[in-house]
Formats: structure tokens, sequence, C-alpha cells
């Protein structure tokens, strides 16, 4: 059964510092992957998604990703933090479709002036 | 182009009480989905409807029931509500014919069972 580890509930950064969101996975065929975000009182954006056709991924607002199936990880990295990142982000697994994707619990990034 | 709208935004309700929350969307998706959100829980599926006349369970089933009435609207049932079901739902629909595309959110219910 595929699963989503998000570690860390909270992850606080200083403004201008790396941003690093940590996502492992558990899959047992080639997954497409997903990384959301969502401000306070919205719904869920798209960041962005690996779906095999390559490993490092770019998304919207600078935040990129890498998958790397010898670690089963998919982490969010951003080099210079903006207040405006500041918000819950979920890394999302799938194997077959939208109906099969499993949400992480959330990390919540906060970042400081 | 609104997207995904849900009503209502805010709802308190009592035990054993039942409410309906609407979700329309104006994209033409085929799918569409209802999620709940639980602090440390992330989302999790309630109900999804690949097309229009057709809807499937999710993860979490039990005390819910759907109604994809058309291709635009999605609608979540509570037919009696427990505090348990105190939650944030999330409607969403995605791209047609497009599996593992994008799915794009509402802005959420909030809804307070007591």
């Amino acid at each position: 059964a595929q699963s989503v580890t998000q570690l860390g509930s909270h992850v606080s950064v200083s403004e201008g510092a790396l941003v690093l969101l940590r996502c492992n996975y558990s899959s047992s065929v080639p997954p497409y992957l997903f990384w959301y975000v969502q401000y306070p009182n919205q719904g869920l954006q798209l960041l962005l998604k690996y779906t095999s056709a390559a490993t490092l991924v770019k998304g919207i607002n600078g935040f990129e990703a890498e998958f790397k199936k010898s670690e089963t990880s998919f982490h969010l990295t951003k080099p210079s933090a903006h207040m405006s990142d500041a918000a819950e982000y979920f890394c999302a697994v799938s194997e077959t479709g939208f109906q099969k994707l499993v949400f992480g619990t959330g990390t919540r990034l906060l970042v400081s002036p | 182009n609104a997207g995904v709208t849900q009503t209502p935004k805010f709802q308190v309700l009592k035990t054993g009480q039942s409410m309906t929350l609407q979700c329309a969307q104006d994209m033409n998706h085929n799918s569409m989905y209802w999620y709940r959100q639980d602090p440390g829980m992330g989302l999790r599926l309630i109900y999804y409807s690949a097309s229009e006349g057709t809807t499937d369970k999710g993860e979490v089933p039990n005390g819910y029931n759907v109604s994809r009435l058309n291709k635009r609207e999605f609608s979540l049932r509570l037919e009696s509500a427990a505090p348990s079901q105190t939650s944030v739902y999330f409607c969403a629909s995605s791209v047609p014919g497009a599996t593992n595309e994008k799915l794009f959110f509402g802005s959420g219910t909030q809804l307070s069972v007591l």
C-alpha cells in the first residue's frame, strides 16, 4: 500500500534562508508524487508534480523537488525563503490516479524576518 | 471563471442534525472529490465521482452520502452529524480524462458538530 511520511509538523526558517521540507514515500510501483501548498483559509494549490519525465521538478514560486528512488524521497526545497512562503505544505503520492491519492500529514512552514 | 465553489464556508451543527455541503465547478471537469482535513492527519478522501452518474467510496465514507447531481455539482450529506465529523471539508475536481494531472480545490467548509 502506498503511504507518505512528512518529517516535522513545523519547520521554521529565517527570511532568505534555505527551505527544506522532507517527504518519504512508500509505493509498490513507480509513483506519481505531488507537493501542494495551503495558505490560511484557502484550499490546496499544486506546487509541482513528478511523473517520471525528470527527477528534478521545478514548480511555482521558486520551489523544486528531487525524486530519489534509492532513498524513496521527494524533498521540497527553495534556495531563499520569503515571508509569503509561510503556509502548510502537503506531499502526496498516487499509483493510479486521484481516487487513490494519499496525502501526508503536512508541514507548516514558518518564516521569520 | 470561479473554479470550485463550496457553500457554506462555516457551519455549526448539533449532534444528530443533518446538512448538505454543496460543491460546484465550472471547469467542465469529469471527476470530483470530497476530502476532510483534520489536524495531524492530512487530507483523507471521503467519496469521489469519476464521472457524472457514478460515485465511489474513498478512505473514510462512513456517516456520509454523496450525490453527483450533474457534471457541475457534487454534494456531500451528513444524515446524522456526530462530533467526530467536526472537520474542514474540501471539494476538488480534476482535469477531464487526465489521471495524475492536477486537482483543483475549493476554499473549504469548516464544520463544527457540538
